[in-house]
């Protein structure tokens, strides 16, 4: 059972560089969510997608941009990685917007230098 | 804004304590609360709470949903070292979007 699968799991980028974290899940949910958490915080939205064909900015959209490519797959962009932005990202998804459980990945650990 | 806030942001406590961790949301007029567990990596599934007054139980763990007063608490009793994580709930975020929105986490330490 895959679930939610995240790449890469590590990355290290230099400040200015772009890069670009893929989610997949393979349970045919609706719903997709983009985390980030830092040291001794919980889990701040960045973006999510409630359906297919839509997202919404979250907490902390700046310095990002995310793609719902298709119902599966939801990925997050870094144009212009800062060092602020340095960070463990967490993808999400569940079946619907309103209930049930939200299935994590295991989460990408991303350094700018 | 959409908030939703966890208290206290750190506990320690020694084993065979009962612990209460709570969570307090703002938006009205939602369907489902969660609960999870996190140790060195991705959070675990504990709890969905949709009805107000119904407890939820899971061994040692049970939660219980407030939608009058817009909280909930979940309850260790019993603690284990093994129970030492971060303790988050998600609420919804307003507007009806969809947004899910963790509070800041409870980091529980069990010492022996």
């Amino acid at each position: 059972n895959a679930g939610v699968t995240q790449t890469p799991k590590f990355q290290v980028l230099k400040t200015g560089q772009s890069m670009t974290l893929q989610c997949a899940q393979d349970m045919n949910h609706n719903s997709m969510y983009w985390y980030r958490q830092d040291p001794g915080m919980g889990l701040r939205l960045i973006y999510y997608s409630a359906s297919e064909g839509t997202t919404d900015k979250g907490e902390v959209p700046n310095g990002y941009n995310v793609s719902r490519l298709n119902k599966r797959e939801f990925s997050l962009r870094l144009e212009s990685a800062a060092p602020s932005q340095t960070s463990v990202y967490f993808c999400a998804s569940r079946r619907d917007s309103w209930t049930g459980e939200l299935f994590f990945g295991e989460g990408s650990r991303l350094t700018v230098l | 804004e959409d908030k939703v806030v966890q208290s206290p942001l750190s506990l320690v406590v020694h084993e065979g304590d009962t612990v209460t961790l709570n969570c307090s949301y703002e938006v009205t007029n939602f369907r489902s609360l969660l609960w999870y567990k996190q140790e060195k990596k991705a959070p675990t599934f504990l709890f969905m709470l949709t009805s107000s007054g119904i407890e939820k139980k899971s061994g040692r763990l049970s939660s219980i949903l407030d939608k009058k007063e817009l909280f909930s608490i979940l309850n260790i009793t019993a603690t284990q070292t093994g129970d030492s994580a971060i303790y988050l709930c998600a609420g919804p975020g307003s507007g009806n979007t969809g947004k899910l929105i963790f509070g800041q986490g409870t980091t529980l330490q069990v010492k022996p």
